[in-house]
């Protein structure tokens, strides 16, 4: 069935260090794609999206670019910051059948 | 703008009493979705609405639970009677237009609920 399977955690980086967060996705189709991060304490917020093959979202330095070959978004940031420790979650959204499917989340910590 | 506003923030309940959790969307949103966030399971979506309709339940795990909208500024999820496997963190989220699958959610900080 349709699913979305993301890096298991913990991570633990170095400030400045590269970051790459695995996701990999299974569907009928081309699902949208989206990386949302939760802060502590705080609900989840979008942090970039694409919506079809060869799209690359960016915010805040993290992007991702959907991959059809490789059914792949990935979450890479050049340079990590001790403010990006959050857990992040890849979800992917199924047209055709009308629903989301979640990632378990990636739990982030970046050292100083 | 106010965001996504949920009440209350902590609730702490015995085992068969009624919980009931609050939510006020984003002016101007016509969906709404309650969410469940465990160590266990993860985040799932447990229904959805639409200008103020219930789009899918099926992510709803008992009858026990129930949610309404009576209107586009106010969504409860009820769950009754409660027991203790429903503690969680219950997000609520709204979004403008694109269904389920394109658009950016705005959640709320959400509701802790422990039931003892």
């Amino acid at each position: 069935g349709d699913s979305v399977t993301q890096m298991e955690g913990p991570v633990t980086l170095s400030e400045e260090a590269f970051l790459t967060i695995n996701c990999t996705y299974t569907a009928t189709g081309y699902p949208s794609l989206f990386w949302y991060v939760q802060y502590p304490g705080e609900g989840l917020q979008l942090l970039l999206k694409a919506t079809k093959a060869d799209d690359k979202g960016s915010n805040k330095g993290f992007e991702a670019t959907y991959r059809k070959e490789t059914t792949s978004f990935h979450l890479e940031k050049g340079s990590v910051q001790v403010s990006d420790s959050a857990v992040y979650f890849c979800w992917g959204g199924i047209q055709g059948a009308q629903k989301l499917v979640f990632g378990q989340g990636t739990r982030l910590t970046i050292n100083p | 703008d106010a965001g996504v506003i949920q009440s209350p923030r902590h609730e702490v309940t015995e085992m068969g009493q009624e919980v009931t959790l609050r939510c006020k969307p984003i002016s101007g949103h016509d969906y709404l979705f309650w969410y469940r966030q465990t160590m266990m399971r993860g985040l799932e979506l447990l229904i959805y609405f639409n200008n103020n309709v219930p789009i899918d339940d099926s992510g709803m795990p008992e009858d026990r639970f129930s949610a309404k909208m009576p209107n586009a500024s106010f969504s409860t999820l009820k769950i009754q009677p409660s027991e203790p496997r429903d503690s969680a963190v219950y997000f609520c989220a709204s979004s403008l237009g694109g269904g389920l699958v394109y658009n950016e959610q705005f959640f709320g900080p959400g509701t802790r609920l422990t039931v003892l």
